[in-house]
C-alpha cells in the first residue's frame, strides 16, 4: 500500500516562500496510472485544491493560486514538492499531499498532512 | 469554478439508522466517458481524509457496503444504511471534472 509523508518547516515568515516535500513509499512516483497533487485544508476555506503534477513534470494548478505555486517532481528520489511563494496569513493550513488516480481523478491515498502556519 | 453545495451541514444520526447527504454541483459532472465525476470522502477526527466513493457510486477498496452513492449530472446522494459510531467525522463530496477541482463545505456527522 503506498503511503505519503509530507515535510518541512512548520513556521514561515510572511511574504517568503513556503517549501514542502511528499516522499513516496511501497510504491513509484514514475506511475502511469496517477497524479500526485496538493491539497490545503484551512478553517476558513475547507479542503482546497492547489494542483498536482504526472511524473514526466506536466502540471496543473488551481488559478487563483497560480501565479504563486510550483509543484515539482524528483523520480530519482521518488518526491514531489510544492513551493508556494509570497506567503500571508491567508496561507496557514494543514497541507496534505495525496495520490490522483488519472482515469477517474479521484484522490485513493492522501498523506497525513503537515500544519504550516505564516506568521512573523 | 464549479460551485459544490452539500446540505445538511450537520447531522445527528442514532446508530442503526440511515443517514443521507446531498451534494448538488452548478454544473454537470457528467464527463464525455459517460460517467460522473463525483466522489465522497470522510474525514475522521484526527485524520486526514479517505476516499469512501468515486465516480458518483463506485464504492472505494475496503469500504463497508452501507455506503452508497447515487446521482447524476448536478445532483448526488450518498447514504448510510445503518450508521454506526465509527462513521462520525466530515463528509465531503468533490468534483474532479475541471480544473480548479473543488469540495463542498462538508457535512459533520455526529451519533445521537
Amino acid at each position: 500500500q503506498v503511503e505519503l509523508q509530507e515535510s518541512g518547516p512548520g513556521l514561515v515568515r510572511p511574504s517568503e516562500t513556503l517549501s514542502l516535500t511528499c516522499t513516496v513509499s511501497s510504491g513509484s512516483i514514475s506511475s502511469s496510472t496517477h497524479y500526485w497533487a496538493w491539497i490545503r485544508q484551512s478553517p476558513g476555506k475547507g479542503l482546497e485544491w492547489i494542483g498536482n503534477i504526472y511524473y514526466i513534470g506536466t502540471t496543473y494548478y488551481t488559478p487563483s493560486l497560480k501565479s504563486r505555486v510550483t509543484i515539482s517532481v524528483d523520480t530519482s528520489k521518488n518526491q514531489f514538492s510544492l513551493k508556494l511563494s509570497s506567503v500571508t496569513a491567508a496561507d496557514t493550513a494543514i497541507y496534505y499531499c495525496a495520490r490522483r488516480r488519472a482515469i477517474y481523478g479521484c484522490i485513493d491515498v492522501w498523506g497525513k498532512g503537515t500544519t504550516v502556519a505564516v506568521s512573523s | 469554478d464549479i460551485v459544490m453545495t452539500q446540505s445538511p451541514l450537520s447531522l445527528p444520526v442514532t446508530p442503526g439508522e440511515p443517514a443521507s447527504i446531498s451534494c448538488r454541483s452548478n454544473q454537470s459532472l457528467l464527463h464525455s466517458n459517460g460517467f460522473n465525476y463525483l466522489d465522497w470522502y470522510l474525514q475522521k477526527p484526527g485524520q486526514s481524509p479517505q476516499l469512501l466513493i468515486y465516480v458518483g457510486s463506485s464504492r472505494a477498496s475496503g469500504v463497508p457496503d452501507r455506503f452508497s452513492g447515487s446521482g447524476s449530472g448536478t445532483d448526488f446522494t450518498l447514504q448510510i444504511s445503518r450508521v454506526e459510531a465509527e462513521d462520525v467525522g466530515i463528509y465531503y463530496c468533490m468534483q474532479p471534472l475541471q480544473i480548479p477541482y473543488t469540495f463542498g463545505q462538508g457535512t459533520k456527522l455526529e451519533i445521537k
